[in-house]
């Protein structure tokens, strides 16, 4: 069965300072990987997805993740965080291309300091 | 378009009462998924529809529950008798084949 761990639960950094969140996934054949946002309040919104080629897929925000099979980990970056970045990150797992059941991870919650 | 549409936001009931949350999926997209997000247990998958059909319901949690999407624009899930325990932010995300998941602003649940 698939599953997605997030190690850290909740994560600061200062703003301006460069980020990175931890995904780790298992699942036996090639995993089709996700990072999503959620803002307080709101639904979650895409920051970018991992199908194939490329390892280092280029989302929005300014965000990009690696995919790294070798290390069964999908990390999250950003150069320079914004304090319109707090909010709580979700890695997630799916078992096809396209918009079939996920496997969340619990969330890390990201806290920016002035 | 308007993306995810969701319907009521908010919802406060009293224990034993019939809920009725509501979707209405982005045009063209031709699979449904409802989510329960809950501090204990995070984001969980309850059901998913493919082309108006259930696929998976695997994570409903008991007959207490049931979804239904009777067209492509419109889908339930209700929840009777409600409990306590079924308080949270209950999510509606829709997607095409080959393409990523669009969430809705969700449902928050209260069940005193």
């Amino acid at each position: 069965a698939q599953s997605v761990t997030q190690p850290d639960i909740h994560i600061t950094v200062s703003e301006g300072a460069s980020l990175e969140l931890r995904c780790n996934y298992s699942y036996g054949a090639t995993p089709y990987l996700f990072w999503y946002v959620q803002s307080p309040g709101q639904g979650l919104q895409l920051l970018l997805k991992y199908f194939s080629g490329d390892t280092l897929v280029q989302g929005i925000k300014g965000f990009e993740a690696e995919f790294k099979r070798s290390q069964s980990s999908f990390n999250l970056r950003k150069p320079s965080v914004h304090w319109s970045d707090a909010a709580e990150y979700f890695c997630a797992v799916g078992d096809s291309q396209g918009a079939q059941k996920l496997v969340f991870g619990q969330g890390t919650r990201l806290t920016i300091n002035p | 378009d308007a993306g995810v549409i969701q319907s009521p936001r908010h919802e406060v009931t009293e224990m034993g009462q019939e809920v009725t949350l509501r979707c209405k999926p982005i045009s063209g997209h031709n699979s449904l998924f409802w989510y329960r997000q809950t501090m204990m247990r995070g984001l969980e998958l309850l059901i998913y529809f493919n082309n108006n059909v259930p696929i998976d319901d695997s994570g409903m949690p008991e007959d207490r529950f049931s979804a239904k999407m009777p067209n492509a624009s419109f889908s339930t899930l209700k929840i009777q008798p409600s409990e306590p325990r079924d308080s949270a932010v209950y999510f509606c995300a829709t997607g095409a084949s080959g393409s990523e998941q669009y969430f809705g602003p969700g449902t928050r649940l209260t069940v005193t």
